[in-house]
């Protein structure tokens, strides 16, 4: 039984340089979500997909951020241009479900810096 | 507005003591409530959930929570820690059907030998 898996765990970036994180959900979970965690706060949600569709996005997540899930399966979180402001843990959940909230499967996040 | 508040940021607790981690939330609709647990370079890990029914939730490692609509709390307990609960404790809430889930700033519970 294999959780929520994200790689990379830690990616270390310049400023300016775009950045790409992959997020393997728990098979057969038809929801997936991403979330920002900086320090001393909350994860943050970022955007949500069922099965391949986005449908919400956080106000959050501006025009650098770009999230896709093509085949309804993994799903990747590319960032544009970073900036400092950037640095952060980003973190992916999955979940089974329709109707009311389903639980929310946390992978370890993957930790991003921008110099 | 819709928001959740967890009022304390740390909470020190020596082991074998009972412990209280509180959260409050604000909103006009229904809500489902849920604490996840996160330790050390792990992932968050979920601990309990109210949906509906019983307000009064058990979860994993002798943690309960009780869901008090009228003070809009659902404050965590465990009667007796132990050192391996030292961790940080979230609280998140959901609001009504909505998928995205709310977090507090989180508790960082220590508990001393």
């Amino acid at each position: 039984d294999t959780g929520v898996s994200q790689d990379p765990r830690h990616k270390i970036t310049k400023r300016g340089q775009n950045v790409t994180f992959r997020c393997d959900p728990i098979s057969e979970h038809n929801r997936l979500y991403w979330y920002r965690q900086t320090l001393g706060q909350g994860p943050e949600f970022l955007t949500y997909f069922q099965n391949e569709a986005q449908l919400e996005k956080s106000r959050l997540l501006s025009d650098r951020f770009s999230a896709e899930r093509p085949k309804g399966s993994f799903s990747t979180l590319e960032i544009q241009r970073t900036e400092q402001g950037d640095s952060a843990m980003y973190l992916c959940a999955s979940s089974l479900g329709s109707g009311s909230p389903a639980t929310q499967y946390f992978g370890p996040g993957t930790r991003l810096t921008v110099l | 507005a819709q928001s959740v508040t967890q009022l304390d940021s740390q909470v020190p607790v020596f082991e074998e003591a009972p412990v209280e981690l509180r959260c409050n939330y604000s909103s006009s609709v229904s809500v489902y409530l849920f604490w996840y647990v996160q330790y050390p370079n792990q992932g968050l890990q979920l601990l309990l959930k109210y949906l509906s029914g019983s307000t009064l939730v058990k979860g994993i490692n002798g943690f309960e929570a009780e869901f008090n609509k009228s003070q809009t709390s659902f404050h965590l307990r465990k009667p007796s820690v132990h050192i391996s609960d030292t961790a940080e404790y979230f609280c998140a809430v959901s609001f009504n059907t909505g998928n995205q889930f709310y977090f507090g700033t989180g508790t960082s519970l220590t508990v001393i030998p």
